[in-house]
């Protein structure tokens, strides 16, 4: 299987333009998740979602929506791009939420510049 | 606050020599710990975890230190290879709570 894939790998975007960030997994899991990462820094959790149809605010939610209408998918929106989301975008996923301990299995990441 | 930082931004070892790269964290409840390895322009490949019941977990070249009374995590990694070079994360998470915390990463630098 392919693992999470994600695209487009990088993208350049003007202030004020809109976008989706897409995520996928093949391999069944409940957990899915984005989180963004800026030079120098650790990541920092967006949204996340615990199965289809349910989503949930991360650590920095503002400027950014998700869905979650299959157990595959789970696009990144940014409805009005600005600089400062210019930054690395990770997805990731993992086999269930029942425990905390479920390793998450990362992406490649998008590279997202914002002029 | 939650906190979960690393002690050292850069690491330069010697191809061979052992390496350790330490974690601190400030939230007493956190039961769940993982190191993570990023190679560049690559996502986090996880690498080792460990349970707060335990205080050294070992794999395979890497061994993860646990010390819950000053609240510091560390990774061993045996016998550096150039291949080990990249950024280490330590996470933390907690019973309850579904996402983790990363702290903002170390690099390693492997000399031949």
């Amino acid at each position: 299987n392919a693992g999470v894939t994600q695209t487009p790998k990088f993208q350049v975007l003007k202030t004020g333009q809109s976008m989706t960030l897409q995520c996928a997994q093949d391999m069944n899991h409940e957990y899915m998740s984005w989180y963004r990462q800026d030079p120098g820094m650790g990541l920092r959790l967006i949204h996340y979602s615990v199965g289809a149809g349910i989503t949930d605010q991360g650590e920095v939610p503002n400027g950014y929506n998700v869905s979650r209408s299959t157990t595959e998918d789970f696009p990144l929106r940014l409805l009005s791009a600005a600089p400062s989301q210019t930054s690395v975008y990770f997805c990731a996923s993992s086999p269930t939420t029942r425990s905390p301990t479920d390793t998450q299995y990362f992406g490649p990441g998008t590279r997202l510049t914002v002029l | 606050g939650e906190n979960v930082g690393l002690h050292l931004p850069t690491l330069s070892v010697q191809e061979g020599d052992n390496s350790i790269i330490n974690c601190a964290y400030s939230n007493s409840a956190s039961d769940y710990f993982i190191w993570y390895k990023q190679e560049s322009g690559k996502g986090p490949q996880f690498i080792i975890d460990i349970r707060s019941n335990m205080d050294k977990r070992q794999g395979q070249r890497v061994t993860v230190l646990l010390n819950k009374t000053v609240k510091h995590l560390s990774l061993q990694i045996a016998a550096t290879q150039p291949g080990d070079s990249a950024v280490y994360f330590c996470a933390e998470n907690y019973t309850g709570r579904r996402a983790l915390t990363f702290g903002s990463g170390t690099r390693l630098q492997v000399q031949p």
